[in-house]
C-alpha cells in the first residue's frame, strides 16, 4: 500500500474552512484515497474517498490533484465538533486500510 | 440501518486468561477487519476475514486469532493475554467497493 505523509497538527478557527493536506507520492493506478476521523477514544468515522475526480458529499470535499500525488481535505464550515485526529489513508487491492498518525485538527472558538 | 456492532463494550481480564471479542457487520458487508489500539497510539492492523476465510493478517502473535461465522459476523479471540494487551480493540467492516465502517470498539483491560 502506497503510503501517507500529513501534517502533525493543525488549527482552524470555529465557521472557517479547514484544509487538510496529504501526500501520497507513490500510490497507483488503482488504488483509492480514504478519509476518516477519530474522535478521542471513539471508532473512526468515514468521511469521503476517491479515485481521481473531486468528490463532494454532506461532511467534506476531496480535492485530488490530477497527478494524484496529493490531496486536500476540506471541511468547508469547521465547528468544535470538528476536533478530531484526521486521517487520510490509501487502500490498495487488498482491501486493507492502513492508518498512520494522521493530522490533529483542533478547531477553535 | 444498524451500523457495525461490537460486544462486550468493556473487558476486563486477568493476566493468563483467554478474552472473545465479537463483531456484527453492516447488513449486507461481507469482510470484517479487525484493528488494535493501544493507549496513545495508532491503529494497528489484526486481521481481515472475507467470506469466511482470513485474508490478511497483521503483525501479530499466534495468540491472536479469529474467525468469521456464516453470517460474516466474527470473532477475535486472544489467548494468554498479557498486560501489553490492553487497548481499544475495533471492528470494521465493508463491502468491496466502498470505505470501511467503525464499530465503537471493545476496551480490553487486562490485570
Amino acid at each position: 500500500d502506497a503510503k501517507t505523509t500529513q501534517p502533525t497538527s493543525m488549527d482552524c478557527a470555529e465557521g472557517r474552512a479547514a484544509n487538510l493536506p496529504c501526500n501520497h507520492s507513490t500510490i497507483s493506478g488503482n488504488e483509492y484515497v480514504y478519509w476518516y476521523r477519530q474522535i478521542h477514544s471513539q471508532g473512526p468515522q468515514y468521511i469521503i474517498h476517491g479515485l481521481k475526480n473531486n468528490e463532494t458529499n454532506e461532511m467534506a470535499s476531496l480535492i485530488i490533484t490530477e497527478d494524484r500525488k496529493s490531496s486536500t481535505l476540506i471541511l468547508p464550515h469547521a465547528t468544535l465538533r470538528d476536533t478530531a485526529v484526521y486521517y487520510c489513508i490509501v487502500r490498495g487491492s487488498n482491501y486493507k486500510l492502513t492508518f498512520g498518525k494522521g493530522t490533529l485538527l483542533t478547531v477553535n472558538p | 440501518e444498524a451500523g457495525v456492532t461490537q460486544s462486550p463494550t468493556h473487558l476486563i481480564k486477568t493476566r493468563g486468561q483467554q478474552a472473545t471479542l465479537r463483531c456484527s457487520p453492516i447488513s449486507g458487508h461481507t469482510s470484517v477487519y479487525w484493528y488494535q489500539q493501544a493507549l496513545g497510539l495508532g491503529l494497528q492492523f489484526l486481521l481481515w476475514y472475507d467470506e469466511g476465510e482470513e485474508r490478511n493478517r497483521g503483525n501479530f502473535p499466534p495468540r491472536f486469532s479469529g474467525r468469521q461465522f456464516p453470517n460474516y459476523s466474527s470473532e477475535l479471540n486472544v489467548n494468554a493475554l498479557e498486560l501489553e494487551d490492553s487497548a481499544l480493540y475495533l471492528c470494521a467492516s465493508s463491502s468491496r467497493d466502498r470505505g470501511a465502517f467503525f464499530g465503537q470498539g471493545t476496551r480490553l483491560t487486562v490485570v
